[in-house]
């Protein structure tokens, strides 16, 4: 199975700063996922980005991949206090099954 | 167009029993995925079920068993309750191939 690490482990900015989470994986994949998780609740799907892109864009967020590096980035753009959460990458491969890893828990200051 | 439904939403088990958790998947969807997430970790895959049959599972005993409906609900069983299977219990659902999931919001399992 694959299994995305998340790195940094937790991260805290200001209202309107820029954050950056990142992803590694040790496999090839078909496409990568994030997902954000608020406090004990389910996972939000966020967004997909096959192993032939480099870069997606969806709304304030953007996610880059480096097959050649096997790891991705998350860029939140001006972020809002809603944006604390956790944030998971999911590496897919043709195998069906990917873990997460423990995630990035991002904190955003009013 | 409901999302993913689990029910029930908490529970509070006693070491040694058993439970079922349910889930509903979102219309139009097949295949569905069982998570466990402990506090402070990332979820851990425990099985997918599609076309009614188990088709992947990660490392988890033999106490948790699942099964998947003609309308593709599932459950989620676990057999002799463990203090460590307090969790988190999230069900995803995904189109066939498709491996976006949507998730549930999760049962929280209590063991005691």
């Amino acid at each position: 199975s694959q299994q995305g690490e998340e790195d940094p482990q937790a991260l805290s900015i200001q209202e309107g700063e820029n954050a950056t989470m990142n992803c590694s994986y040790k496999t090839s994949i078909n496409n990568l996922q994030w997902y954000r998780q608020n406090s004990g609740r389910g996972l939000v799907h966020l967004i997909l980005i096959r192993s032939n892109e480099r870069e997606k864009h969806s709304g304030r967020l953007r996610v880059t991949l480096d097959t050649s590096k096997k790891s991705s980035s998350l860029l939140i753009t001006a972020s809002r206090a809603a944006d604390t959460a956790s944030y998971f990458c999911a590496p897919w491969a043709n195998a069906g099954k990917s873990t997460f890893g423990d995630g990035t828990t991002l904190t955003v200051k009013p | 167009d409901a999302g993913v439904t689990q029910s029930p939403t908490h529970l509070i088990k006693t070491r040694g029993q058993q439970v079922t958790l349910r889930c509903s998947p979102k219309s139009g969807h097949d295949t569905v995925s069982w998570y466990q997430q402990a506090l402070g970790q990332g979820p851990q895959f425990i099985f997918q079920y599609y076309e009614e049959e188990e088709r992947q599972r990660g490392n988890f005993p033999d106490r948790f068993s699942g099964h998947q409906f003609p309308n593709y609900s599932s459950e989620l069983n676990v057999n002799a309750l463990l203090l460590g299977d307090s969790a988190l219990y999230l069900c995803a659902s995904s189109p066939a191939r498709v491996r976006e999931q949507y998730f549930g919001p999760g049962t929280r399992l209590t063991v005691t």
